[in-house]
């Protein structure tokens, strides 16, 4: 699985975009990112992810540089609930590999 | 309705001891997953599985072992457990045998003293 870099921390003002940055340069063609948000003392939970397209759902924007090097994940309008460990992991949409969290970046959501 | 559950969500237990942590999910998943966090949060994939293959991370010692006594099930086996086994460990499920979308559970802490 292709090795990603997040930076280990963020704020952002409550109501504001939030915009987290993924490095993730030794990608494969069949790897996908994923993003997973972990609340404190909760299981991680799935937000979205994408393979070179970029990706909305209900809860965030995907946006993937052309070279696939590069995301950034966007919550729109955070809120204070957003505040959480936001991870990005990128791996084959397969059962195979070792699928480890990284780091990821702590996001602090301030009213 | 919880959709993946885990019980107990706290497990104190001696060194050496044989436990078990359930799961279950609610979901119609197909495919089921153990994952250990440590104290430095790091997340850490042990097992996948469904009803045709098991899929273990080569790093995790054989004292774990996965049972699926139904689709909708997937328990956790630690033999002699050790210090080093204390953890947080989460169970998840799946769709279907992709990595892509997986619904955690709440956890189980687990501490060995």
């Amino acid at each position: 699985d292709a090795k990603t870099t997040q930076p280990p921390s963020m704020d952002c003002a409550e109501g504001r975009a939030a915009n987290l940055p993924c490095n993730h340069s030794t990608i494969s063609g069949n790897e996908y990112v994923y993003w997973y948000r972990q609340i404190h003392s909760q299981g991680p939970q799935y937000i979205i992810h994408g393979l070179k397209n970029n990706e909305t759902n209900e809860m965030a924007s995907l946006i993937i540089t052309e070279d696939r090097k590069s995301s950034t994940l966007i919550l729109p309008h955070a809120t204070l609930r957003d505040t959480a460990v936001y991870y990005c992991i990128v791996r084959a949409n397969t059962n195979a590999g070792k699928s480890t969290f990284g780091d990821g970046t702590t996001l602090t959501v301030k009213p | 309705d919880t959709a993946v559950s885990q019980t107990p969500k706290y497990l104190v237990t001696q060194m050496g001891n044989d436990k078990s942590i359930k799961c279950e999910q609610n979901l119609g998943h197909d495919t089921m997953y153990w994952y250990k966090q440590d104290s430095k949060k790091f997340l850490k994939i042990m097992f996948s599985y469904n009803n045709k293959e098991l899929i273990i991370n080569e790093t995790v010692p054989n004292r774990f072992s996965p049972k699926s006594p139904d689709k909708a099930h997937l328990n956790l086996h630690i033999n002699s457990l050790e210090l080093g086994d204390s953890a947080v460990y989460f169970c998840a499920s799946s769709q279907a045998s992709v990595w892509a979308e997986q619904y955690f559970g709440p956890g189980t802490r687990l501490t060995v003293t």
